[in-house]
């Protein structure tokens, strides 16, 4: 199956930790992204890497870091200087970054700061 | 002025009738516009896109997108209770660096029987 996988489905985290979001994709995509989003809100976009060793800052950046080792992997790390981490984060890919990109998302991650 | 305006509803359409969902924009430069439908709890699935004025028609979803007044519109024709969902509008920011699709807070769909 192809497709954009993420994981856990469900994280929770205590004050203070770093916790690590796991995003795979075997759709041979180029661009992958990560976004955030809040209850009632939109998708806003933390990190996002249109090749291998390069990632650039979204609108929200702070408080989150990323790596592209991979093609295939985009994993997101929310850091402790994160204010209000609890959200649902989704991962998503594309083949490139044009004027007619379309973005495909994975399942997401909820996570929960305890 | 937000970039991507939508109304949050929710709006309530019955069975068997037209939803209309719309959009407002506020870069000129955009040229790609996307509706996505996420259901309570699970990921956006994108189900048109349309990157020329006029409309565009898949099943029964249609887009209509107007760039002069910068509004872009979905339609839902016989609608079913599966289609209640949320449907964000995304629009592409051909001049930023930051982020290249800017995604509207969605409308949340409910179709009564």
């Amino acid at each position: 199956d192809g497709g954009i996988t993420q994981s856990p489905k469900y994280l929770f985290r205590k004050e203070g930790q770093n916790v690590t979001l796991s995003c795979e994709q075997n759709l041979n995509h180029d661009a992958m992204y990560w976004y955030r989003q809040d209850p009632g809100q939109g998708l806003r976009l933390i990190y996002y890497s249109q090749i291998v060793n390069d990632f650039q800052k979204g609108d929200i950046a702070e408080g989150y870091s990323v790596s592209r080792e991979k093609k295939e992997s985009f994993p997101l790390t929310v850091t402790s200087a994160q204010k209000n981490p609890t959200a649902f984060y989704l991962c998503a890919s594309s083949y490139v970054l044009t004027l007619t990109d379309t973005q495909y998302f994975g399942p997401g991650t909820r996570l929960t700061v305890l | 002025q937000k970039e991507v305006e939508q109304n949050s509803g929710p709006l309530s359409v019955p069975e068997g009738a037209i939803a209309s969902l719309n959009c407002t924009y506020s870069d000129r430069g955009s040229q790609s516009f996307f509706w996505y439908r996420q259901y309570s709890g699970k990921s956006p699935e994108l189900i048109m896109s349309i990157y020329s004025n006029g409309d565009k028609e898949d099943g029964r979803f249609t887009a209509q997108l107007n760039k002069a007044s910068q509004y872009v519109s979905l339609l839902i024709r016989d609608s079913q209770p599966s289609d209640s969902a949320t449907y964000l509008c995304a629009v592409n920011r051909p001049y930023s660096s930051a982020s290249k699709i800017i995604f509207g807070s969605g409308t949340r769909l409910s179709i009564r029987p």
